[in-house]
């Protein structure tokens, strides 16, 4: 289960409170991705990113916010503008490019905004 | 951009039976599927993938099987077993610049012992 962790696995934050997800890897990775995972509706992209200090927009990136300073860490920022932040989110790493593209996932956080 | 839809969205079979769970995607530049698995409480772990050049490939009890000219791609487990049971998630990752991968929605399999 190595490789990619992220903090807290449960994180409660009262509405109107900026919060950042944690998410590190020692997979040597260059990829790396946020997930949001709601019942029925699968894994939506947030943001992914290829290489240090770039990063792109995924499918539902409004009110969410990224940083990659590092290769290793790519923390996620849920801001107050994001209407309904309680989800359960997933980092994820991958190699770029062959022989693979299997993505490696978190054990994921829980957020509940209230 | 790519669209990705899984069906069904539950699938009950009693132990011993074959699962069969269905994707299909829009773009068709995408060049790779992989199939995750993911059980309660626990992060998705990549179970078998397929790229667009091959039409079917096995591992034991799963298999995928890929239709380039109809975009679609299927996962079939024979021999279900109660350690089966788990929500299963398909992809299609796009051959463009960037490494994103769309998954598809999700099928909860029940396998009934």
């Amino acid at each position: 289960d190595g490789g990619i962790t992220q903090s807290p696995k449960y994180l409660f934050r009262k509405e109107g409170q900026n919060v950042t997800l944690s998410c590190e890897q020692n997979l040597n990775h260059d990829a790396m991705y946020w997930y949001r995972q709601d019942p029925g509706q699968g894994l939506r992209l947030i943001y992914y990113s290829q290489i240090v200090n770039d990063f792109q927009k995924g499918d539902i990136a409004e009110g969410y916010s990224v940083s990659r300073e590092k290769k290793e860490s790519f923390p996620l920022t849920v801001t107050s503008a994001q209407k309904n932040p309680t989800a359960f989110y997933l980092c994820a790493s991958s190699i770029l490019g062959q022989p693979s593209y299997e993505q490696y996932f978190g054990p994921g956080t829980r957020l509940t905004v209230t | 951009g790519e669209n990705v839809e899984q069906h069904p969205s539950t699938l009950s079979v009693q132990e011993g039976d074959s699962a069969v769970i269905k994707c299909t995607y829009s773009d068709s530049a995408s060049n790779y599927f992989p199939w995750y698995k993911q059980e309660l409480g626990k992060r998705p772990q990549l179970i078998i993938d397929i790229r667009s050049n091959v039409g079917e490939k096995k591992d034991q009890r799963i298999a995928v099987t890929l239709n380039k000219t109809a975009k679609h791609f299927s996962l079939h487990i024979t021999e279900t077993q109660p350690e089966d049971s788990a929500v299963y998630f398909c992809a299609a990752r796009y051959s463009g610049g960037y490494q994103k991968v769309t998954f598809g929605t999700g099928t909860k399999l029940q396998v009934i012992p």
